[in-house]
Formats: C-alpha cells, sequence, structure tokens
C-alpha cells in the first residue's frame, strides 16, 4: 500500500497562477482532508471530506476549492494564487469507524508563489 | 486565537534521558488529544493519542499525560533515542472530523 500520494512534490507559481494539488489514498478510507502547515503556525485546516460527495470548510478556506472526485482523491484547486499561499500542503485521510481518530498524512507539496 | 499552545519551539536533550513535551489548550470541550512526529521533508505521522476520560495512556518509550483540570498534557519519551529527534505536534479533536494543532517543539536528541 503506497497510503497517502500527493502530487506534485514541488511547484513556484506567479502570482495569479491557477494550480491544482492532487491527493490520492488506497486506504479504503471515508475522509479526507488538506491542511497548510505555515512556521510557527502548526497544521491549520483548509477544508474536509467526510465522506464521497461531501466538503466543508474548515479553518482557512479562502483562496482555496477542493473537488472530492471519488473515493480515493481530494483534490485542492488555487484559482489565482497569492504570495500568502506560499506553504507545505498536507492531504491526510481517516477511517471515521477506526478507534484513535488519527488521521494518516501524506508527503506534503512544498508551493512557493512569488 | 490558539486553542491548542505548544510554548516551547525547541528542545534539546541528552541521548538516554527523558525527554517532555507539553500541551496547552483552551477549548474543555475537545475530548481527544493525539501527538504527531514528524520528519523534514515527510508527512507528520501518528505517535500516540488519549480520550479525556483517562488521565494516562503508554506504548512502549511513549507516554501521554492528560491534567484536564489543567487543560494540560504532556508527552514522555524514556529513554530518549537520536531517532525521535523531530518536531512534535500536539492535536485535539474538534467534533468528529477536525484536528486543532499546536504549533509544534522541535526535539533535539544529542550524543
Amino acid at each position: 500500500n503506497a497510503g497517502v500520494t500527493q502530487t506534485p512534490k514541488f511547484q513556484v507559481l506567479k502570482t495569479g497562477q491557477s494550480m491544482t494539488l492532487q491527493c490520492a489514498q488506497d486506504m479504503n478510507h471515508n475522509s479526507m482532508y488538506w491542511y497548510r502547515q505555515d512556521p510557527g503556525m502548526g497544521l491549520r485546516l483548509i477544508y474536509y471530506s467526510a465522506s464521497e460527495g461531501t466538503t466543508d470548510k474548515g479553518e482557512v478556506p479562502n483562496g482555496y476549492n477542493v473537488s472530492r472526485l471519488n473515493k480515493r482523491e481530494f483534490s485542492l484547486r488555487l484559482e489565482s494564487a497569492a504570495p500568502s499561499q506560499t506553504s507545505v500542503y498536507f492531504c491526510a485521510s481517516r477511517d471515521p469507524r477506526g478507534v484513535y481518530y488519527e488521521q494518516y498524512f501524506g508527503p506534503g507539496t512544498r508551493l512557493t508563489v512569488t | 486565537d490558539q486553542q491548542v499552545k505548544q510554548n516551547s519551539p525547541s528542545l534539546s536533550v541528552q541521548e538516554g534521558r527523558i525527554s517532555i513535551l507539553n500541551c496547552d489548550y483552551t477549548n474543555s470541550m475537545f475530548d481527544y488529544f493525539l501527538w504527531y512526529k514528524k520528519y523534514p521533508a515527510e508527512g507528520p505521522t501518528f505517535l500516540i493519542s488519549i480520550s479525556s476520560i483517562k488521565d494516562k495512556n503508554e506504548d512502549g518509550r511513549f507516554t501521554v499525560f492528560l491534567n484536564k483540570s489543567a487543560k494540560h498534557l504532556s508527552l514522555h519519551i524514556v529513554p530518549s533515542q537520536p531517532g525521535d529527534s523531530a518536531v512534535y505536534f500536539c492535536a485535539a479533536m474538534q467534533g468528529a472530523q477536525k484536528l486543532v494543532f499546536g504549533q509544534g517543539t522541535r526535539l533535539t536528541i544529542n550524543p
């Protein structure tokens, strides 16, 4: 099992450009999440999808959109990138029936917006 | 407003000694807490968790303590090993889906 995979690993965008970050999991988990990590801020939830067909805003959703394409895939789109969106983005998944509530994280995408 | 706080950005401990990482929270509705470990250029990995109905949970070298009255939890690592050098995040469950993370503490184990 690959677990949670993310593409790309690195990306540099100019202000105003758009891009989609891809995430896939092969653990048959129902719930998927997108976080951003900034220095001194920990991880902050952008959007999540409790199950296929549903998405909800997290703590910092402005400037982002998401699509839960199917049970495996959850993408994050930046329509018009801004320097404030320079960050490391992590995707995660969880089985809500799991005992320990832990989320499994992908390796991250490092995004720089100039 | 930071609901989960790790006030020590970094901690340095000698190999073989105990490492104690601390975490404070403000929301009394949190009922489940987790610790994650993160190496550079990797995603966080789950380490250990504790329910609010308990005050201690142990897994090998790792023990988490919860003091609900003080809204404080701590992670003890005994004995500390060089491979424990990483950033540690404390997190709390908010509702059924959301994890609220602290800022992280960078632990360095010195030989």
